[in-house]
């Protein structure tokens, strides 16, 4: 079946600092991808759309300088958390829409990136 | 308010027992997904339904499309440890361009 590969797992990452997390689509092509954020024991929040070519659209309350998306490809969205703040530590989640063959529209998950702001 | 209700919120039942998780909401759906998620994983997809009154199994998991495309459920038959998890379902729709809408989620415990 179609695989969503999220990266890094687990990072953490110092007060001020901008931390990086990758997205990739690894057996499709999406031109669509979502980034979520989850906090223990909750669903998933959706925070942002990610669009191949275009600018990513946000979620009311989503601060679109603070969370750099960029969709430069069909397989990979970067979701940029800029001068993190412990409050920003969180699950972050991506996912990736598969419009291809009999798949009706599905979307697949990314194993999650683990945030620590220290 | 969540556009989609599950039900219940948290469900703790016995090796070999039957149980059953709810999705209903007000408005209709294109599709509608259930998600299976572990603590510190991503979630797995279960099923996707698209077809109103759809019915779909997978082994043990019995997954059920409302006529009019508002509701759906999960049922799982003889529960196993295995089965222990947060259980997600997602409805998308076209007039929101498709994007997921996620219930509150059922964390279900299955005791051994």
């Amino acid at each position: 079946g179609a695989v969503v590969s999220q990266h890094p797992s687990r990072v953490i990452c110092k007060s001020g600092t901008s931390v990086k997390i990758e997205c990739r689509s690894l057996d499709f092509q999406a031109t669509t991808m979502f980034w979520y954020r989850q906090f223990p024991k909750k669903s998933l929040m959706l925070m942002a759309t990610s669009n191949e070519g275009s600018k990513a659209t946000y979620e009311q309350g989503v601060e679109k300088d603070k969370f750099l998306i960029n969709h430069a490809s069909l397989t990979l969205s970067t979701l940029t958390v800029t001068s993190a703040h412990p409050e920003d530590s969180s699950f972050y989640i991506c996912s990736a829409r598969d419009w291809g063959g009999a798949r009706e529209n599905t979307i697949y998950f990314g194993e999650g990136s683990w945030l620590t702001v220290v | 308010t969540q556009l989609l209700e599950q039900s219940p919120q948290f469900l703790s039942i016995q090796e070999g027992e039957n149980l059953t998780v709810y999705c209903n909401s007000s408005s209709v759906f294109s599709s509608l997904q259930w998600y299976r998620q572990e603590p510190g994983e991503g979630p797995v997809l279960l099923v996707t339904v698209v077809t109103g009154g759809e019915v779909k199994k997978l082994k043990r998991l019995t997954f059920q499309f409302g006529d009019a495309r508002k509701d759906s459920s999960l049922h799982i038959t003889a529960a196993q440890p295995g089965d222990t998890g947060l259980y997600l379902c997602a409805g998308a729709r076209r007039s929101n361009d498709y994007k997921l809408s996620f219930g509150a989620g059922t964390t279900v415990t299955v005791r051994a």
